[in-house]
């Protein structure tokens, strides 16, 4: 079993639409928890931090439920720009060394 | 702005060339670098982790012996492929990070073994 599991997509899903994505790891000692955003060829880039109560930035939301060990991000009014691979990403140590990622889930967004 | 600078982007050379990749931290001191390599349609696998002035610690199955790692300065990290092969094909990135902020990656390098 993989230690941070990604349904691979891809979601093809029209521009405005909303799309959430999950994410489960299998660590239940985990310190921390993000999404990257990867475009094709190029290098992660930090989307957002996931805290315990939830949180939102512009159209992203992004939840944790510790209890059930997963992790969300919703996107809301879906951009062409948002195409991209979405990397959950948890952290095993305090100190934030150890990141271990998801395999990314691909979403694709239609004119 | 970019935190992490990492040269070069793209490297095609021949079997048994041996490559080295560069790893800047922009504007701070990082004593602490990752290396990461990305295989096609996988996730980032963690190779090995720099700390400036003593030796890298490698993550298990990583050769330490064909991945040299430098971590001579505060600002710069150096990752040597020695003998390169087709398998060792595949995009590496480094990061860092600045306190307890989350990791910042560097542009990555693809590297293209023939």
């Amino acid at each position: 079993r993989k230690e941070v599991e990604q349904d691979p997509g891809p979601f093809n899903v029209p521009e405005g639409a909303t799309v959430a994505f999950n994410c489960t790891y299998s660590n239940s000692a985990s310190q921390s928890f993000f999404w990257y955003r990867q475009d094709c060829r190029k290098e992660p880039k930090l989307l957002m931090s996931v805290y315990s109560s939830g949180n939102e930035d512009g159209r992203f939301t992004a939840q944790l439920n510790r209890a059930s060990q997963y992790i969300s991000l919703l996107i809301r009014d879906s951009k062409l720009s948002d195409s991209a691979t979405y990397l959950c990403v948890v952290n095993y140590d305090n100190a934030g060394n150890m990141l271990t990622f998801g395999g990314g889930t691909r979403l694709m967004v239609k004119p | 702005g970019a935190v992490v600078s990492q040269h070069p982007s793209w490297v095609i050379c021949k079997s048994g060339t041996s490559v080295k990749i560069e790893c800047r931290s922009l504007d701070f001191q990082a004593t602490t670098m990752f290396w990461y390599r990305q295989f096609p349609k996988q996730s980032l696998m963690l190779m090995a982790t720099s700390n400036e002035g003593s030796k890298a610690t490698y993550e298990q199955g990583v050769e330490k012996d064909k991945f040299l790692i430098n971590h001579a300065s505060l600002t710069l990290s150096t990752l040597t492929v020695t003998s390169a092969h087709p398998e060792d094909s595949s995009f590496y990135i480094c990061s860092t990070k600045m306190g307890n902020q989350p990791q910042h990656f560097g542009d990555g390098t693809r590297l293209s073994i023939l």
